[in-house]
Parts: C-alpha cells; sequence; structure tokens
C-alpha cells in the first residue's frame, strides 16, 4: 500500500528565502507524481505533475524533481514571495488507484 | 485546464439531517469525478469515484450507505451525507480528470461540512 509523506510538516521563511520541500512515497511503482498548492478553506491547485519517466519539471519559479529509485521528490520554491503562503500536497498516482495525498506542508513566507 | 465547481462551498447542519453537495464540471462533459475528504491536519482521502450512469465504486472503510454518489449528466455528480453526524464533518471536494491526460486532475473549491 502506498503511503506518502512530506517533511517538513511547517516552514516560514522570510521573503525572497529559495526553499523545498521534500515529499517521500514508499512504492516506487508510480505512473506519476503530483505537487498541489491548497489555499485555506479553497480546493486543490495543480502545480506540476512529473510523469514516472521524468526527473523534472518546470513551471515559473517552481520546479519539481522526481527519483523513483529513492522514492523521493522535491518542490523547489525561488525567490519565495508572501503569496506563496500556502499548504503544498504531494500526491503519488499508482497505476489505477488514483492518488494517494501526503499531508502536506504549511509554507508561510513572511513580508 | 477545467473548471469545476461546488455548491455549497460550506454547510452547517445538525446531526441527523442529509446534506446534498454538488460538484459540476462547468467547460466540458466528465463521464468520472472523484469524491476526496479531508480532515484537518490530515492528508486527501480519495472516498468514490462517481461514473455517470452506472454505481459509484467507493473506496475501502468509506460506507456506500452513508455517502450516496448520484452521477446523474455528465456535468453534475452529487454527494449525500446520510444522517450526519459530528465526526463527518469534514472538508469535502471533488475533481474531474483531463481529457488530454487523464492523470491530471482539475478540483472543485471544496465544501466545507460542519455537523453540530
Amino acid at each position: 500500500k502506498q503511503e506518502v509523506t512530506q517533511i517538513p510538516a511547517a516552514l516560514s521563511v522570510p521573503e525572497g528565502e529559495n526553499l523545498v520541500l521534500n515529499c517521500s512515497f514508499t512504492d516506487s511503482a508510480i505512473y506519476n507524481l503530483q505537487w498541489f498548492r491548497q489555499d485555506p478553506g479553497k480546493g486543490l491547485t495543480s502545480l506540476l505533475l512529473i510523469q514516472s519517466s521524468q526527473r523534472e519539471q518546470t513551471s515559473g519559479r517552481l520546479n519539481a524533481s522526481l527519483d523513483k529509485s529513492s522514492g523521493r521528490s522535491t518542490l523547489y520554491i525561488a525567490a519565495s514571495q508572501p503569496g506563496d503562503s500556502a499548504t503544498y500536497l504531494c500526491a503519488a498516482d499508482n497505476y489505477g488507484q488514483n492518488f494517494v495525498f501526503g499531508p502536506g506542508t504549511r509554507l508561510s513566507v513572511l513580508p | 485546464g477545467a473548471v469545476v465547481s461546488q455548491h455549497p462551498s460550506w454547510v452547517i447542519c445538525k446531526s441527523g439531517t442529509s446534506v446534498k453537495i454538488e460538484c459540476r464540471s462547468l467547460d466540458f462533459q466528465a463521464t468520472t469525478m472523484f469524491w476526496y475528504r479531508q480532515f484537518p491536519k490530515q492528508s486527501l482521502m480519495l472516498m468514490a469515484t462517481s461514473n455517470e450512469g452506472s454505481k459509484a465504486t467507493y473506496e475501502q472503510g468509506v460506507e456506500k450507505d452513508k455517502f450516496l454518489i448520484n452521477h446523474a449528466s455528465l456535468t453534475l455528480s452529487t454527494l449525500t451525507v446520510t444522517s450526519a453526524h459530528p465526526e463527518d464533518s469534514s472538508f469535502y471536494i471533488c475533481s474531474v480528470p483531463g481529457l488530454a491526460d487523464y492523470n491530471e486532475q482539475f478540483f472543485g473549491p471544496g465544501t466545507r461540512l460542519t455537523v453540530l
């Protein structure tokens, strides 16, 4: 059974810092891995999706990497801004079993 | 990407009552929709897969008689929490898989249910 963990659980950084969020999964037989952003009381916004054959994906200030052999993915946020404050979730998609979500990392970027 | 709406955005009800939550795919037809539940400080958990024109598929541990799902049309799926109790208080989110990439999902804004 796939299990997904994320560290840290919470992170507070000053504006402008680069930061890394970590995601680990126990079953490396994933179809893809996806990073989401959740704002308080709102639904999820998909940030980046990495297919199992890919090593990384980039979108603006975001870069996500995937290492299936070690069961890890990282989300790198460059030059953080207060608007980046949210909870970031990673989710592993096992073939035919839909997504298994991590508990999330709550990010606060202080102005 | 797809636009997915949910109604209501929040609801408060008394214990024992039933609550219906709607999920709509606004810009394309969806034969499949997913329902998730998120308890405070916990992961999002898949509850069930809603299939247009057929019965929903429930995840292990989810009571199908308590969480009734009806996918009546290609743009609407409803989740009814029957005889709600305080432990059912949660954030319910639906999602619609993408047309180009089934594994890309578009999520609704969620519905916060509080059962008193």
